[in-house]
């Protein structure tokens, strides 16, 4: 299947501070990705969905401003998130997705966020 | 809008015993439906999916899914458990046309005993 890399896959920051986390397509061209967010012990939770060149869509409660999306490229979408406080710490995990509204998305390997 | 039901957030089986996940899903257009894995501070890996045609869908690593429209039903399945199936099983639902936008169930750990 298609490779999806997300990096990096452990990050620890200070409260305050900005991280960005890094979801590329290796092997094919993502229309569309998808940033999920999960808690210990608990299921995936759509944040957005990004197509390149466009702005993401975001999900009903979750910040925009603090959980910013780049999708520039066909390869490449980023997540940034902003002003990181504790209770930002969690599981983040991309989804890439090829060509065609239909097509299967690929999970990246997950970015595990403390905030400190 | 799509959504799902995992019935059981913990289901524990001895080694060698049947495994059934039960997965039931909402959908107001024909779903797509999947099963992943996940280990510990891993990310998703894909069992298996229905999009479309046969209904009964075999997987990897020995599970099958059966899709069920009448029951709304998905249940992953495998005939012997092994110590190496221990982990967490989402089931997710996307709309057929939306196919890479999912909705994941609760999830389900998987115990294996000796």
């Amino acid at each position: 299947g298609a490779v999806v890399s997300q990096h990096p896959s452990r990050v620890i920051c200070k409260s305050g501070t900005s991280v960005k986390i890094e979801c590329r397509s290796l092997d094919f061209q993502a229309t569309t990705m998808f940033w999920y967010r999960q808690f210990p012990k608990q299921s995936l939770m759509l944040m957005a969905t990004s197509n390149e060149g466009s702005k993401a869509t975001y999900e009903q409660g979750v910040e925009k401003d603090k959980f910013l999306i780049n999708h520039a490229s066909l390869t490449l979408s980023t997540l940034t998130v902003t002003s990181a406080h504790p209770e930002d710490s969690s599981f983040y995990i991309c989804s890439a997705q090829g060509q065609g509204a239909a097509a299967e998305a690929f999970f990246g390997q997950g970015t595990r966020l403390t905030v400190v | 809008a799509q959504s799902v039901t995992q019935l059981g957030s913990h289901v524990s089986v001895s080694e060698g015993a049947l495994v059934l996940l039960r997965c039931n899903y909402s959908s107001s257009v024909p779903p797509y439906l999947f099963w992943y894995v996940q280990y510990p501070n891993q990310g998703l890996q894909l069992l298996l999916k229905y999009t479309t045609g046969a209904t009964l869908v075999k997987g990897i690593n020995g599970f099958e899914a059966e899709f069920k429209k009448s029951e709304t039903s998905f249940h992953l399945t495998k005939p012997s458990a092994h110590m190496s199936d221990a982990a967490e099983y989402f089931c997710a639902v996307s709309a057929g046309n939306q196919g890479g936008k999912l909705i994941f169930g609760q999830g389900t750990e998987l115990s294996v005993k000796p």
